[in-house]
């Protein structure tokens, strides 16, 4: 299994201001895709976000971008204009197309809007 | 919307009980796979089938888990007799094939071993 590593166990956002997440990871695949779930308390992880590792442009879905560097095997989450409803926990995960598309997960940061 | 169906949600239980879980992937979904999830760590994947062939089960500890998917459709997770290190969240993910890139996740069955 790929290494994903989330080094902020926690973080603190004032609602409507910017939060950033980070994550690397440790590959010797060229292709990959790589992910963002959002896990809210007592709810179904969903999907936030993905990036195609062969595209070199940088996700974004509505309030959430990302920032990949393949050479520096980051890919930080970029949360703007906070919201309560983005209070969860979120997963940066590393899917591995050579290995049967199985995904490897961080260890998550918990993410709180602050009103 | 469709979801992936779990339950119970929440389940108690004494060490050296047997425990079962329950998932229903979304309509059409061949790929069903189950992961635990330990308290302040990500998902770990314990079993993955297409259709009802285990394709993985290199993670699942087989002296007590078992997992079945007998119709292809629906599938139980059970655990027999359960420790206190099996207490986690188990959660139950479909995919539309073994090959397509976005889970669909259930919220989960956590559960407390006593």
């Amino acid at each position: 299994a790929q290494t994903v590593t989330q080094s902020q166990p926690e973080m603190s956002v004032q609602e409507a201001e910017t939060v950033t997440l980070s994550c690397t990871y440790d590959t010797s695949e060229s292709n990959y895709y790589l992910f963002w779930y959002k896990q809210p308390p007592s709810r179904q992880m969903i999907l936030v976000i993905r990036q195609e590792a062969y595209k070199q442009q940088n996700a974004t879905e509505n309030r959430f971008s990302v920032n990949f560097q393949k050479a520096a095997k980051s890919f930080s989450l970029k949360i703007s204009d906070s919201q309560l409803g983005d209070t969860a926990m979120y997963f940066c995960a590393f899917l591995s197309i050579k290995n049967d598309y199985k995904l490897s997960f961080g260890a998550g940061t918990t993410v709180t809007v602050r009103a | 919307e469709a979801e992936v169906a779990q339950s119970p949600r929440y389940k108690i239980t004494e060490k050296s009980q047997a425990v079962a879980f329950w998932c229903d992937p979304i309509s059409g979904h061949a790929t069903l796979y189950w992961y635990r999830q330990i308290l302040g760590q990500g998902p770990e994947l314990l079993v993955q089938f297409q259709d009802e062939s285990v394709v993985d089960d290199s993670q699942l500890p087989k002296d007590r888990f078992s997992a079945e998917r007998l119709k292809g459709v629906d599938s139980t997770l059970k655990i027999q007799p359960a420790e206190l290190g099996d207490s986690a969240m188990y959660l139950c993910a479909s995919a539309a094939g073994p090959l397509t890139y976005e889970q669909y996740f259930g919220p989960g069955t956590r559960l407390t071993v006593t």
